[in-house]
């Protein structure tokens, strides 16, 4: 298995660029999780699915979109790039009844 | 809501000896704690997990963690480090009915020779 996989590893926009953060998991799980990481600040939750067609705003949605058209994809859609948006991504899936979170690489994004 | 706290940001600690790693959550309901280590440029990687029974938890790579109701507390243990513990390590929290889990700010343990 690979696992969770994330694309691109590295990415730089322009204010104002949009982009799709890709997350896929060949674990069949049923959960998926986006995050932030930020120096000092731990990660933040952004949106979460518990199943294909469902998803639901986490603690920092905003200027974020999801979708969860299947049980491996939960890509996350940047509209319109800020700097605040400067930030490590990571996905996240987990099986239910296991409460184990099983982290993607990350994707570095810087926002200029 | 939840909320989780690590009040040391950065611990040194020379190689085999003792550390632990603190971390104190608040919550109006019960919840399940857990503890990663996130390896530079990785992701993060689950290290031990309290659901409930015993209180004293068994991690991988010999950590171990003990859950304090009273002080609501859940604080890391390893009793002899390694240079290859060197990482950061954030506690996390989850309510028993939601899937909305809470991570700490982190902890950055740097073991030295």
């Amino acid at each position: 298995n690979a696992g969770v996989t994330q694309t691109p590893k590295f990415r730089i926009l322009k204010i104002g660029q949009s982009m799709t953060l890709q997350c896929a998991q060949d674990m069949n799980h049923n959960y998926m999780y986006w995050y932030r990481q930020d120096p000092g600040m731990g990660l933040k939750l952004i949106y979460y699915s518990v199943g294909a067609g469902i998803t639901d705003k986490g603690e920092v949605p905003n200027g974020y979109n999801v979708s969860r058209s299947t049980t491996e994809y939960f890509p996350l859609r940047l509209e319109l790039a800020a700097p605040s948006q400067t930030s490590v991504y990571f996905c996240a899936s987990t099986r239910v009844g296991t409460d184990t979170q099983y982290f993607g690489p990350g994707t570095r994004l810087t926002v200029l | 809501a939840q909320s989780v706290t690590q009040l040391d940001s950065q611990v040194p600690v020379f190689e085999e000896a003792p550390v632990e790693l603190r971390c104190n959550y608040s919550s109006s309901v019960s919840v399940y704690l857990f503890w990663y280590v996130q390896y530079p440029n990785q992701g993060l990687q689950l290290l031990l997990k309290y659901l409930s029974g015993s209180t004293l938890v068994k991690g991988i790579n010999g950590f171990e963690a003990e859950f304090n109701k009273s002080q609501t507390s859940f604080h890391l243990r390893k009793p002899s480090v390694h240079i290859s513990d060197t990482a950061e390590y954030f506690c996390a929290v989850r309510d028993n009915y939601g899937q909305n889990f809470v991570f700490g700010p982190g902890t950055r343990l740097s073991v030295l020779p």
